[in-house]
Formats: C-alpha cells, structure tokens, sequence
C-alpha cells in the first residue's frame, strides 16, 4: 500500500498561469478529499468527493478553483489564473468509504506562486 | 459551524516532562473527535480518534479523554521524548463523515 500520492511535491508557476495537482487515493477508497494547508489559515477543507461524484465544495473558492475526480483512481485540482495567495501545501486524503472516519492523507503539493 | 481551538504554540519541552495540549471545540453535531500529529514533509498521521464522549483514544503513550459537557479533548502525555518533535492537530469530524474541521496545531520541539 503506497498511501495515497501526490504530483508533484512541489510546483512553481507564474502569476497568472494555470496550476493543476493531482492525487491518486489509496485503492479501493471510494472518498477522496482536498484540503489546503498555509500558515494564516491553517488547514481549511475545500471538497470531496464520494464514487467520483461531487459532494461537498464548501470550502472550494467561488472562482479559479475546480476539482474533478475521471475515475476511481484519481482526482485533479486545478487553479486557473494563479495568484501569491494560492501559494500553499494543497493535500488529498482518502477513507474507505464516506461514512469512515478514519481519513489517509497524502504528503501534499507545495505550491509557490511567484 | 464547526470550529476547534487549540493551545497556541509553540511548546518546548525537555525530554522526559509532561505534555499537555488543549482543545476544545464548538459544533452543533455529535462529531467524532481526533488528534493527528504531522511531521516536516509529510502529511498530517491519525494519532488516535475517539467516536464517543466520555471514552478515552490513546496511542504512543498519547492520550485524551472526550468531554462533551467542557467540549473539551486536551492531548496529554506524560514523558515526551525528542521523537514527539511535530506539529499536533486536534480534529473535528462530523457523524458519519470524513471531513474535518482542524485546530491551528500545535508546534512541539523536545529538546533532549
């Protein structure tokens, strides 16, 4: 069981330029998580999603920001436009199933936006 | 909505002293509630939950009691050692659901 993984570890963009992560869940897990992680604001939920589909978007911001989950072996985080404030570690966790408590998280990208 | 406060950092410890981190939390759930610890490069690792109030999580020589009248889950741990160096995070997590609320985390150094 290699945990759930994240490419890239670390990314830099231009300001402007569109960034996209992307996390592979531990297999067999059927909920994949998002969540970013700064110093301000600590580690704030953006979305999840339960089989693929959507579930909670809450925490995602009402632009630039977008989550996708093709199939049951990854999901994708993409920031368009960049800005400095996107700069963070954005991390994907996994449970077994929705209702699992227990949550797996990856290492996380660490994105710089310069 | 939810929220957790946790003991501001950071802590200094020396090897062998007692550890105590508080949280307390606000949510309108019967939420379960965690600790994760995270070290430098990795992501955060489930130190124990605890589903229940009035029931205790322990692991690692880590523990805390679940109190739903003080809404409190303060991480304890009698001797620390160099290795608990890390960042700990206690957690809020609603019924049936894997998403959670986070403390702003706690920065533990043990200096030997």
């Amino acid at each position: 069981n290699a945990g759930v993984i994240q490419t890239p570890r670390h990314k830099v963009t231009g300001k402007g330029q569109e960034a996209t992560l992307w996390c592979e869940p531990i297999s067999g897990h059927s909920a994949v998580f998002w969540y970013r992680q700064t110093i301000v604001q600590g580690l704030e939920f953006l979305t999840y999603f339960r089989n693929q589909a959507p579930i909670d978007d809450s925490g995602m911001p009402k632009e630039r920001f977008s989550a996708q989950m093709p199939n049951q072996s990854h999901s994708t985080l993409k920031i368009q436009s960049t800005q400095p404030q996107d700069s963070a570690v954005y991390l994907c966790a996994s449970s077994l199933t929705s209702t699992d408590t227990e949550v797996f998280f990856g290492k996380g990208t660490r994105l710089t936006v310069v | 909505g939810d929220s957790v406060t946790q003991t501001e950092g950071p802590v200094t410890l020396s090897e062998g002293t007692s550890l105590t981190v508080n949280c307390s939390y606000e949510t309108k759930q019967y939420p379960t509630l965690f600790w994760y610890v995270q070290y430098p490069g990795e992501g955060p690792q489930l130190l124990f939950k605890v589903p229940k109030a009035n029931e205790k999580g322990s692991n690692r020589g880590f523990e805390a009691t679940y109190n739903k009248e003080a809404t409190s889950f303060h991480l304890q741990k009698a001797s620390v050692q160099e290795s608990d160096s890390a960042v700990y995070y206690c957690a809020l997590g609603g019924t049936n659901t894997g998403k959670l609320t986070f403390g702003d985390g706690t920065v533990l150094t043990v200096k030997p």
